[in-house]
């Protein structure tokens, strides 16, 4: 398996609603990333996992939560969104240490109404 | 932490002509460089990538420069046809914290 896939492919939500985006990759990649991506701009960089352990954190507001269950899942939790965090969320693997290319899934497209 | 700046942000070329799009990055520590090729509604593909040891790289009618001393790298595409039609992203890596650059859209016309 050579793809990282994201589930779910869209989702709507409200302010107050809890949900979760999920991504999964089965290449033995060792560092996992969650990016957040507004229409006409570059990914910025949420959280990387390396090793299943989180290495950074941009700053990111606590009402995104990102957790690593294991080497081959990365989860990111939503609670209590704004309708500005709609975007699209690009998760991404790659090979570890030192940097090495990173794959990208196809991403879940959130609206928060 | 990294800057990147990238340019053109767009670039229309005729079917045929090469194309060249250029980034600067900050951080002297950065020592991979990546780009990505998004078209609409798609995800961010990689279509060519430099390590701060090597100077030029190849792969058919894509190529990439680095200058480290300058801190800036290019992308030159040749013989460009209209499925290069996209938005190309620069990037500058270290440690796994990749940051891109704003992206360059390019138009390829028949």
């Amino acid at each position: 398996d050579t793809e990282v896939t994201q589930t779910p492919k869209h989702l709507v939500m409200g302010m107050t609603n809890k949900k979760s985006l999920k991504c999964e990759q089965h290449m033995g990649h060792r560092a996992m990333y969650w990016y957040k991506q507004k229409a006409k701009k570059p990914p910025e960089l949420m959280f990387v996992y390396s090793y299943e352990k989180l290495s950074i954190n941009e700053s990111v507001p606590s009402r995104f939560s990102p957790e690593c269950p294991n080497s081959s899942l990365l989860n990111l939790h939503l609670h209590a969104l704004q309708p500005e965090d709609s975007a699209l969320y690009l998760c991404a693997s790659s090979l570890g240490q030192p940097s090495y290319e990173q794959y990208f899934g196809p991403g879940t497209r959130l609206t928060v109404t | 932490g990294e800057n990147v700046e990238q340019h053109p942000s767009t670039l229309s070329v005729q079917e045929g002509d090469s194309a060249v799009i250029k980034c600067t990055y900050s951080d002297s520590a950065s020592n991979y460089f990546p780009w990505y090729k998004q078209e609409l509604g798609k995800r961010p593909q990689l279509i060519i990538d430099i390590r701060s040891n090597v100077g030029e790289k190849k792969d058919q009618r894509i190529a990439v420069t680095l200058n480290k001393t300058a801190k800036h790298f290019s992308l030159h595409i040749t013989e460009t046809q209209p499925e290069d039609s996209a938005v190309y992203f620069c990037a500058a890596t270290h440690n796994n914290d990749m940051r891109f650059g704003a992206g360059t859209r390019l138009t390829v016309k028949p």
